[in-house]
C-alpha cells in the first residue's frame, strides 16, 4: 500500500469550476509538497505547507497535519490548469527523503 | 537564469553499456536529488545529496550510483543498464535538506534500455 494517496486519480471539469485533490498520507510527515506536471513532462512545485494554508493566485492549498490529510482547490479552473497534480510527502523517520502520490491527472475543458 | 539541467534528454541505450546522465544547478542549493517516474508508479527517489560529498539511498537505489564531488553538479551512473531501468528520469535541487523548501525540478531524461 502507498504511504501517500492522492484521490481522484482523473478528473474533468468544465471551466469555471470549483476543483479540490485530495492528498492522504499514513506516515508522520514533516512537509508536504504540492507539485504540478504540465502535458509536455516538466515539473514545477505549487506549495510546501507544514501547517495551515497557502493561497497563491487561483491555487489554495491546506493541510490537516492531526488527520493526515493534504488538499488542493482551484477556483475558477481554466484550461490552461489540465496537468497532473502530484502530492509529495517528507517523513519525519526519514528527514530528508521524498515519498509521492501517484497523481491527479486534471482536464479543464472549455 | 535560475536552472537545473540535465543531459542527455534522450537516450537509447543497450544492455549493459555503461551511462551517466548529467545534473547541473546554478542556485547553489545544497540539496539534490534523482527520481524515476513509470507509470502507475509515479515519481519514486533514486538517490539524494545534502552537500557536497553527502549522499544517500532513496527508494529505488539498486542499479544506479551517484556521486557529488561539486555543489552544482550531482551525476546519475548505471554502470550496467537493464531494461528495467527503462524511464524518465528527473533531477532536482533545493536550497537546504528536510524538505522545508521548494524544489527545482530539470526538463527530464526519457531513458530506452534495449
Amino acid at each position: 500500500k502507498n504511504e501517500v494517496e492522492q484521490s481522484p486519480q482523473n478528473l474533468t471539469a468544465q471551466e469555471g469550476e470549483f476543483i479540490t485533490i485530495n492528498c492522504s498520507y499514513s506516515v508522520g510527515i514533516s512537509a508536504l509538497h504540492w507539485l504540478q506536471q504540465h502535458p509536455g513532462g516538466g515539473i514545477v512545485s505549487l506549495f510546501m505547507l507544514s501547517s495551515g494554508k497557502k493561497k497563491h493566485g487561483r491555487l489554495i492549498a491546506t493541510i490537516n497535519i492531526q488527520e493526515k490529510h493534504s488538499s488542493l482547490h482551484i477556483t475558477a479552473s481554466h484550461p490552461r490548469d489540465s496537468a497532473v497534480y502530484i502530492c509529495a510527502v517528507i517523513r519525519v523517520r526519514t528527514g530528508n527523503q521524498f515519498y509521492f502520490g501517484t497523481g491527479t491527472s486534471l482536464t479543464v475543458i472549455p | 537564469e535560475a536552472q537545473v539541467t540535465q543531459n542527455p534528454r534522450y537516450l537509447i541505450t543497450v544492455t549493459g553499456k555503461k551511462l551517466t546522465v548529467t545534473c547541473s544547478q546554478n542556485m547553489n542549493h545544497e540539496y539534490m536529488s534523482w527520481y524515476r517516474q513509470d507509470p502507475g508508479l509515479g515519481l519514486r527517489q533514486i538517490y539524494y545529496s545534502m552537500n557536497v560529498e553527502v549522499t544517500d539511498k532513496g527508494d529505488v537505489p539498486e542499479g544506479y550510483k551517484v556521486s557529488r564531488k561539486e555543489k552544482r553538479n550531482f551525476p546519475l551512473i548505471l554502470e550496467s543498464p537493464s531494461p528495467n531501468q527503462t524511464s524518465l528520469y528527473f533531477c532536482a535541487s533545493s536550497l537546504s535538506a528536510g524538505g522545508r523548501n521548494e524544489q527545482f525540478f530539470g526538463p527530464g531524461t526519457r531513458l530506452t534500455v534495449l
